[in-house]
Formats: structure tokens, C-alpha cells, sequence
């Protein structure tokens, strides 16, 4: 089946650094969405990207969707220690086999030091 | 708008008993899904409804169970419980087929002892 690998699996770093994380998947997807989960709680959309290529802003978030349709990256800016929490990307597959599911990686730790 | 909202938050359960799950999505959203996530596997497709319609479903026993009623709510039924369906079933809804956005609830957590 359809696999995605999610890196790095966690980072510590400063308040005010940027972070990057990244998903690369052996199939090709029609729709990538990035989620942040807290403890106890439900993951949260945080941007959703329909077309290769596409590059998308949700405040201090970024996210891409590659040119291969097989990966995507999230970049948060002048993190806060508010941006703590699990980031999780999520591929969704085409119509034509009529699969809406969504495959989730591993997901990215985050910790922010105030 | 209200969000997804499943009921009931906590669920503590003996191994062979059953357990239905309940998922009201949010207002005007007609395709419900279902992830369990563990710590080990991290979130699973379980299975997705449109119309009261399972549309497809994923790689887990006959025991897990679903359904979709005409008001787009959801439930989903595992019987025979083991130990290791302990785990956060999250219920997530969309607007359409093909839409792309899923929007999850907080969440169920299964505890079997």
C-alpha cells in the first residue's frame, strides 16, 4: 500500500527559529493537507494543496506541494512556543479508484523552547 | 459553525464486550470517515460514508463496523473487542466526495481491559 515518510520525526529548537518538515511519498497524490495535533485533541487542517507546484501561506505557515506529486513540505516561521504540538501530512489519492482516504505519516514532534 | 463532534469522549470497555461510536459531522458535510490511531501505527483508515453509502474501507477485521444515517451522522460498532483496539478513533467529515478537505473531531478514546 500507499506509504508516506515524514521527517524529521521531531525537533527541539528555539522560539523565533523557522522550521522545516517534509513528506515524501512512493505514490503520487492529487491532494496534500498538513494537520497539527495537541495532546488529547483532534488534528487540525492547517493548509490543504490541490495542484503540483502549488505553494500556499496560512499566516506564519507555508506549504508546498512538489512538482512530482510525491512529497511536500511545511516551513512555520518565527516559531512560538503556541506552535507546539505534532505536525502530521496527509496525501489523498485520485478518483479514479474513487480512494478520498487519507494516508498519514509518522508525523514531526515539535518543541519549542521559550 | 459547529464542528465535528463525537460522543463519547472516553470509553473504558472488558475485552469481547462491543462498542458503537457515535460521529455528527459538521453542519452540510455529507462524507464522514473513520482513523484509529495508536502510538505503534499512527492514524489508520478505517472506512468513509457518503449518502449512507460505504464508499470504501480499509485493512481492518469484520469486527469493525460502520454505518451512515440519511442525517449524514455516523457510527461505527467494534465488536468482540481486544486489547488492542485500544486506541483514539477519530471521525472526520468533508463537504463532498472529492473534496479534498477533512475537518476531525476530538476524538474517542477506547480503553480495553
Amino acid at each position: 500500500g500507499q506509504q508516506l515518510n515524514q521527517s524529521p520525526q521531531s525537533m527541539f529548537i528555539q522560539e523565533g527559529e523557522d522550521v522545516s518538515m517534509n513528506c515524501t511519498s512512493s505514490s503520487i497524490f492529487n491532494t496534500w493537507l498538513w494537520y497539527k495535533q495537541d495532546p488529547g485533541e483532534g488534528p487540525v487542517l492547517l493548509i490543504a494543496l490541490y495542484k503540483a507546484g502549488e505553494l500556499t501561506s496560512n499566516g506564519r505557515l507555508t506549504a508546498q506541494f512538489g512538482i512530482t506529486r510525491k512529497d511536500s513540505f511545511l516551513n512555520i516561521s518565527a516559531s512560538i512556543p503556541s506552535d507546539v504540538g505534532i505536525y502530521f501530512c496527509a496525501g489523498q489519492g485520485n478518483s479514479g479508484g474513487s480512494n478520498y482516504k487519507l494516508t498519514f505519516g509518522k508525523g514531526t514532534l515539535l518543541t519549542v523552547n521559550p | 459553525k459547529a464542528g465535528v463532534t463525537q460522543t463519547p469522549r472516553y470509553l473504558i470497555k472488558t475485552r469481547g464486550q462491543q462498542v458503537t461510536l457515535s460521529c455528527s459531522p459538521i453542519s452540510g458535510h455529507r462524507s464522514v470517515s473513520w482513523y484509529q490511531q495508536t502510538p505503534g501505527q499512527g492514524l489508520q483508515f478505517l472506512f468513509e460514508y457518503f449518502s449512507e453509502t460505504q464508499r470504501n474501507k480499509g485493512n481492518f477485521p469484520g469486527r469493525f463496523s460502520g454505518r451512515q444515517f440519511s442525517n449524514s451522522r455516523s457510527e461505527m460498532n467494534v465488536s468482540t473487542l481486544e486489547l488492542g483496539d485500544s486506541a483514539l478513533y477519530l471521525c472526520a467529515s468533508s463537504l463532498a466526495v472529492g473534496q479534498g478537505k477533512w475537518f476531525f473531531g476530538q476524538g474517542t478514546r477506547l480503553t480495553v481491559v
